[in-house]
């Protein structure tokens, strides 16, 4: 089973509200990632957890905040977002994660769809 | 660097016509690569993987073989159906840095 599932499917938020985007797989992956997809353009990395700490920030803005409470869950909190950041939000987990991840290979969740309103 | 160049779509064939999307690489350290499918309105699917160089990739009737020499990793299918019309990424994951680098997504799109 290779399933990472996202809820929700589509969400639509003011510019004021705060919102969560959760992520889930049950494969015993210890890296887990989140992606932000405009239309008709590859996944841009935003933060990348591995064995629960968070390894890599994309330099992303503060409105957005991750946390992976443990191995299975990773969790998207968002607040005060902009128009701009409506989008594809991507969740996608792998064995493990770094330079010495050679091989792994990242399975992808069906994505939250995103609009700010 | 690390980067990865597709052609450019969109691409639109026949059913049953023979597809070719060219991908190459530019990368240190040996990377390993991926094709990723995405169909309208999904997330992305893993479509098939090579690890080293000469390594063949399959899977659906799709193929990719890993050539460090020319660094491609073009993906091929004999006989295309309607229902593979979707966006194709190739990727790369660099052993330097373990991050997924994509190329920019080749729409292909098969009418009956």
């Amino acid at each position: 089973d290779t399933e990472v599932t996202q809820t929700p499917k589509h969400l639509v938020m003011g510019m004021t509200n705060k919102k969560s985007l959760k992520c889930e797989q049950h494969m015993g992956h210890r890296a887990m990632y989140w992606y932000k997809q405009k239309a008709k353009k590859p996944p841009e990395l935003m933060f990348v957890y591995s064995y629960e700490k968070l390894s890599i920030n994309e330099s992303v803005p503060s409105r957005f905040s991750p946390e992976c409470p443990n191995s299975s869950l990773l969790n998207l909190h968002l607040h005060a977002l902009q128009p701009e950041d409506s989008a594809l939000y991507l969740c996608a987990s792998s064995q493990e994660a770094g330079a010495g991840a050679k091989t792994d290979t990242q399975y992808f969740g069906p994505g939250t769809r995103l609009t700010v309103l | 660097g690390n980067s990865v160049t597709q052609m450019e779509g969109p691409v639109t064939l026949s059913e049953e016509a023979f597809l070719t999307i060219n991908c190459t690489y530019t990368a240190t350290g040996y990377p390993s690569l991926f094709w990723y499918v995405q169909y309208p309105g999904e997330g992305l699917q893993l479509l098939l993987k090579a690890t080293k160089a000469d390594d063949k990739g399959s899977n659906k009737g799709f193929e990719a073989t890993y050539r460090k020499e020319t660094t491609s990793f073009h993906l091929e299918k004999g006989s295309v159906q309607v229902s593979d019309s979707a966006v194709y990424f190739c990727a790369l994951l660099s052993s330097n840095t373990g991050k997924l680098i994509f190329g920019q997504g080749t729409t292909l799109q098969v009418k009956p």
